[in-house]
């Protein structure tokens, strides 16, 4: 069972878009994290949100954490080729020296 | 600055082969350490991970083991490889008693033929 649950699995869009990716649980999360990976590479750290209701942007990005700290959501706006990749938000478990991941959005973003 | 290396970035094995995955950690001191291993276009699954040398914890059981015979120095390895160990491996790494944030290397895709 999947402590965190990502939706859409694929999402397929043209440039200019806007979209909106979730990554939901039945658990409380102290905080979560969105990393984006490109074919071939690893996950890289977007952001971490930590308060609950808490919003961060990261110019076209928009994160939120739930107020009740089970789930967050990614906003992209006026979307580029260049945002096309697996994103996948993660959060900590236990002791906190190890993260859960979702499965991941993978995102197209057509020119 | 803090830099991670994986290698190989590809590796085709027969299927009863050992494996060998090296992974380096440089401009730290005390990482914690991780083993991943991702399906194609999906999750990270939690292989193992580290607090310190020759402290390994295992996620889930199956046919690899992890070393960690320095202190910024990972290696994932198998005696006999088989073909569901096929796979795209990460190494990462993050501040010891941090914020979990993780640093990921670029990966090992390896090939079970």
């Amino acid at each position: 069972t999947q402590l965190l649950e990502q939706s859409p699995q694929f999402l397929s869009i043209q440039e200019g878009e806007n979209l909106t990716v979730y990554c939901n649980s039945s658990s409380v999360f102290s905080s979560l994290q969105w990393y984006r990976q490109e074919p071939g590479e690893g996950p890289v750290l977007l952001v971490t949100v930590v308060t609950g209701g808490e919003v961060k942007k990261l110019k076209r990005l928009t994160f939120q954490f739930g107020d009740a700290r089970k789930d967050s959501s990614l906003h992209i706006t006026a979307a580029q080729p260049g945002d096309t990749g697996l994103y996948l938000c993660a959060g900590p478990i236990a002791s906190g020296s190890r993260l859960t991941f979702g499965e991941g959005t993978q995102l197209t973003v057509n020119p | 600055s803090q830099t991670i290396h994986q290698w190989p970035a590809t590796l085709v094995q027969p299927v009863g082969s050992p494996l060998s995955l090296e992974c380096t950690v440089e401009g730290t001191s005390n990482p914690n350490l991780y083993w991943y291993r991702q399906a194609a276009g999906r999750g990270l699954q939690l292989l193992f991970y580290s607090v310190g040398i020759g402290q390994i914890s295992s996620e889930v059981p199956q046919n690899l083991s992890a070393s960690r015979p320095q202190d910024r120095q990972f290696i994932l390895s198998s005696k006999k490889l088989l073909l569901s160990d096929s796979g795209f491996y990460l190494c990462a790494w993050s501040v010891r008693g941090g914020n979990e944030k993780l640093f990921f290397g670029s990966g090992t895709q390896l090939s079970v033929l």
